[in-house]
């Protein structure tokens, strides 16, 4: 079954307004990854995130690892009608070294112009 | 650079059809992965090859799909025979390694081939 998971699983708002994802694993992440896919696009890599408690920044965007490597978050401040689409978190899951990215069920973001 | 290429980028086919997509990978790249991603869901793997070795198949229903990366570089997905279920769009992905420690290389994804089976 799915062990990424991510809330919530859609998002409008209003064009300025800020926009927060949540992704949650049931067991220890090695690194998660943060992808975007545009509409009828496929998934852009956007950041990596490997240190319990990392937090990186790309310009309005901010990315946190938790302290457990369990879960994390994306926040966009300001949002713009250039940030719709479908977040994706993807979680590498220890498997006995053979570790397997695992993509969460997504955030899809529309905006309000 | 050019990106990983993917074809046909749309087919439809009736169920206990067979299809084949092909993937071209960017140049370099030692690691292949095949995706399936179902209409408002993650993608989700179906194989992954390190060169010509398919290193992750636990995934890949191995009754209908096969999959072969011929000399490490393209690779082709295969079902035969296609089913109603199997309606959705599959990606192919490469990247430059899988893992060093903790840290594993991006993925870069084709556009994909969205499969409708009627």
């Amino acid at each position: 079954g799915q062990q990424v998971m991510q809330i919530p699983q859609y998002q409008h708002v209003q064009e300025g307004e800020d926009f927060t994802t949540y992704c949650n694993s049931s067991t220890t992440l090695s690194n998660i990854q943060w992808y975007k896919q545009r509409p009828g696009g496929h998934p852009v890599f956007l950041i990596q995130l490997v240190k319990s408690g990392e937090v990186k920044k790309q310009k309005r965007l901010t990315f946190q690892f938790g302290e457990a490597k369990k879960n994390s978050s994306l926040h966009i401040t300001a949002t713009q009608t250039t940030d719709v689409g479908t977040y994706f978190c993807a979680g590498m899951v220890p498997n006995f070294g053979n570790e397997k990215l695992t993509f969460g069920t997504g955030t899809r973001l529309t905006i309000i112009p | 650079e050019a990106g990983v290429v993917q074809s046909p980028r749309y087919k439809i086919i009736e169920k206990k059809q067979p299809v084949a997509f092909w993937c071209n990978p960017i140049s370099g790249h030692n690691t292949l992965y095949w995706y399936l991603q179902n209409l408002g869901q993650g993608p989700e793997l179906l194989i992954r090859y390190e060169n010509e070795e398919a290193v992750d198949d636990s995934q890949l229903p191995k009754d209908r799909f096969s999959a072969e990366r011929l000399k490490g570089v393209d690779s082709t997905l295969k079902i035969q025979p296609a089913e109603l279920g199997d309606s959705a769009v599959y990606l192919c992905a490469s990247s430059l390694t899988p893992f060093r420690g903790y840290s594993h290389d991006e993925q870069f994804f084709g556009p994909g081939t969205r499969l409708t089976v009627l």
